[in-house]
């Protein structure tokens, strides 16, 4: 069975340091997997997201994020924060034969001036 | 490209009250859209599975009776909170999946609407 997990319940970071979100995925196969980001109150927005190639992958609003086989892991990171970076952030890996994704528990990103 | 509109963005109803949710794909088809619940401060639960033309299959644990699934078209699925209770206050947001080749085509999420019973 496929699962995600995110173990940083939360990050404060200041405005303008780098942030990095981490995320462990255990699928059987090869992964395909997301970042979402989710402001109070609204929907997932699709951050990026791998197939395959290249294992450094870029996505909206200045985020990437580096797929690691060996580690099984998927994390996002960003080089400067700005306050509009926070939000709630999710990893996800699929999918599986009927396309559904495995979502982790989330990190929430506050961001201090 | 890849909007996901959802409606109504909130709702507030008395106990008793069915509640139809809307979850349209705007500028792609899409054969599978998916339905979630999510609590504060938690993750997405998966409800349910929606394929267009087809029943929808259901999640262990969710009440096909109480969350009504159709998705008639390839652009429109909807949810029905039949009878609804406080305990069905959430949020809920759908998902579509674009008719691509292949399992690599990504969720594109609906802004979710805040459903609350009195």
């Amino acid at each position: 069975a496929q699962s995600v997990t995110q173990p940083d319940i939360h990050i404060t970071v200041s405005e303008g340091a780098s942030l990095e979100l981490r995320c462990n995925y255990s699928y059987g196969a090869t992964p395909y997997l997301f970042w979402y980001v989710q402001s109070p109150g609204q929907g997932l927005q699709l951050l990026l997201k791998y197939f395959s190639g290249d294992t450094l992958v870029q996505g909206i609003k200045g985020f990437e994020a580096e797929f690691k086989r060996s580690q099984s892991s998927f994390n996002l990171r960003k080089p400067s924060v700005h306050w509009s970076d926070a939000a709630e952030y999710f990893c996800a890996v699929g999918p599986t034969n009927d396309y559904k994704l495995s979502f982790g528990a989330g990190t929430t990103v506050t961001v201090r001036a | 490209g890849a909007v996901v509109s959802q409606h109504p963005s909130r709702v507030i109803c008395k106990s008793g009250t069915s509640v139809k949710i809307e979850c349209r794909s705007l500028d792609f088809q899409a054969t599978t859209m998916f339905w979630y619940r999510q609590f504060p401060k938690q993750s997405l639960m998966l409800m349910a599975t929606s394929n267009e033309g087809s029943k929808a299959t259901y999640e262990q644990g969710v009440e096909k009776d109480k969350f009504l699934i159709n998705h008639a078209s390839l652009t429109l699925s909807t949810l029905t909170v039949t009878s609804a209770h406080p305990e069905d206050s959430s949020f809920y947001i759908c998902s579509a999946r674009d008719r691509g080749v292949g399992g690599n085509q990504p969720q594109h999420f609906g802004d979710g609407t805040r459903l609350s019973i009195l």
